[in-house]
């Protein structure tokens, strides 16, 4: 399967705790993005990359959130002294220059 | 700036029945308009999208949509469901002269299809 895959699927982490999640999208796609689902609502945009280059952030994207994608193929999203509202799924998708986006399975997070 | 009202957060039905899922939009500049599908515990599918062209869109599993841009809607219909239509289904917008960049969802609509 060559779809965009995340990792970990599942993270439970106290309050305080940094976590980092791992998107690898589909090989031929430039272009990476990352949402935050919580429950019973849609998905929000946080950020996406063109290739290296970050070209919009969101106003959610707090201080104690940054994203990379070093080599513009897989990517990084860490949240730094974690909060119990940071609980949500997180989902990264990736498109080949401007098409429809595919959407990976989703790290979800709780934070206890 | 961009918005997405999905108007039923619920909508139960019977299996073969018909079915509306309805989205307005609000943008100050020409959007693209989707429908995607989230099943339990997975990521989101494209159903359908409407980039230009003919307002009548069909997408995959027998699904189809309507632009209509003097109401700024794009509801999504089916004419038979499945008992495996339950899920949960969003509608998103995209900035026309922005392709490729960010999507805004609507709330969702959870579609619960009984036997």
């Amino acid at each position: 399967d060559t779809g965009v895959s995340q990792d970990p699927r599942h993270k439970i982490t106290k309050r305080g705790q940094n976590v980092t999640f791992r998107c690898d999208p589909i090989s031929e796609h430039n272009r990476l993005y990352w949402y935050r689902q919580t429950l019973g609502q849609g998905p929000e945009f946080l950020t996406y990359f063109q290739n290296e280059a970050q070209l919009e952030k969101s106003r959610l994207l707090s201080d104690r959130f940054s994203a990379e994608r070093p080599k513009g193929s897989f990517s990084t999203l860490e949240i730094q002294r974690t909060e119990q509202g940071d609980s949500a799924m997180y989902l990264c998708a990736s498109s080949f220059r401007g098409s429809e986006q595919y959407f990976g399975p989703g790290t979800r997070l709780t934070v206890t | 700036a961009q918005s997405v009202t999905q108007l039923d957060s619920q909508v139960p039905v019977f299996e073969e029945a018909p079915v509306e899922l309805r989205c307005n939009y609000s943008s100050s500049v020409s959007v693209y308009l989707f429908w995607y599908v989230q099943y339990p515990n997975q990521g989101l599918q494209l159903l359908l999208k409407y980039l230009s062209g003919s307002t009548l869109v069909k997408g995959i599993n027998g699904f189809e949509a309507e632009f209509n841009k003097s109401q700024t809607s794009f509801h999504l219909r089916k004419p038979s469901v499945h008992i495996s239509d339950t899920a949960e289904y969003f509608c998103a917008v995209s900035d026309r002269y922005n392709q490729g960049g960010k999507l805004i969802f609507g709330q969702g609509t959870e579609l619960s299809v009984k036997p």
